[in-house]
């Protein structure tokens, strides 16, 4: 089946730099890859998704690229702020969708 | 919409009892997927549903756990007898579609076997 492998576990940066997040995927079939935000106490909520026909999505402050000879790809947050502070997971969908092991976000002040 | 709602958002239990958790999706969404949540293994998917059917259930961890969708709004998680391994948060979530399709999750259900 399908694994994903997520870096870093955690990641601490201060308000106004970028953070990096980064996925790697074993079955080449995956064409979907989202990337999820789970704040404390709530449910994942999708925030950016890129298929496997693009190399790169943006919106606003949040970037998406995939490599699919690498088999990975990334998320790129820009000009944190303190509301970016949650736990990030990317997933890569063959049938369903298997899920990274998170990262925690911390940004401050 | 309300969005996906769960209930209980808390339960706590002695090892050995049945524990039921459920979940209402959003309306018209076809698919119904449930979730375990944990530090160790991350967000295992457990089963999925589409039209009320069970399709995938092969993350079910063993006999204990079981799961039913009588209809289009309603569905059930129960585990019994529930053991203190089973502690983690549980989460619904619904779609319109499988392949490609956004997820969306429930607050969760966070259970601990004591």
């Amino acid at each position: 089946g399908e694994n994903v492998e997520q870096h870093p576990s955690t990641l601490s940066v201060q308000e106004g730099d970028s953070a990096v997040i980064k996925c790697t995927y074993s079955d080449s079939a995956s064409n979907y890859f989202p990337w999820y935000k789970q704040e404390l106490g709530k449910g994942p909520q999708l925030i950016i998704d890129i298929r496997s026909n693009v190399g790169e999505k943006k919106d606003q402050r949040i970037a998406v690229t995939l490599n699919k000879t690498a088999k990975h790809f990334s998320l790129h947050i820009t000009e944190t702020q303190p509301e970016d502070s949650a736990v990030y997971f990317c997933a890569a969908r063959w049938s369903t969708l298997t899920f990274g092991k998170g990262t925690m976000l911390l940004v401050s002040p | 919409d309300a969005g996906v709602i769960q209930s209980p958002r808390h339960e706590v239990t002695e090892m050995g009892q049945e524990v039921t958790l459920r979940c209402k999706p959003i309306s018209g969404h076809d698919y119904l997927f449930w979730y375990r949540q944990t530090m160790m293994r991350g967000l295992e998917l457990l089963i999925y549903f589409n039209n009320n059917v069970p399709i995938d259930d092969s993350g079910m961890p063993e006999d204990r756990f079981s799961a039913k969708m009588p209809n289009a709004s309603f569905s059930t998680l129960k585990i019994q007898p529930s053991e203190p391994r089973d502690s983690a948060v549980y989460f619904c979530a619904s779609s319109t579609g499988l392949a490609g399709y956004e997820q969306y999750f429930g607050p969760g259900t966070r259970l601990t076997v004591t």
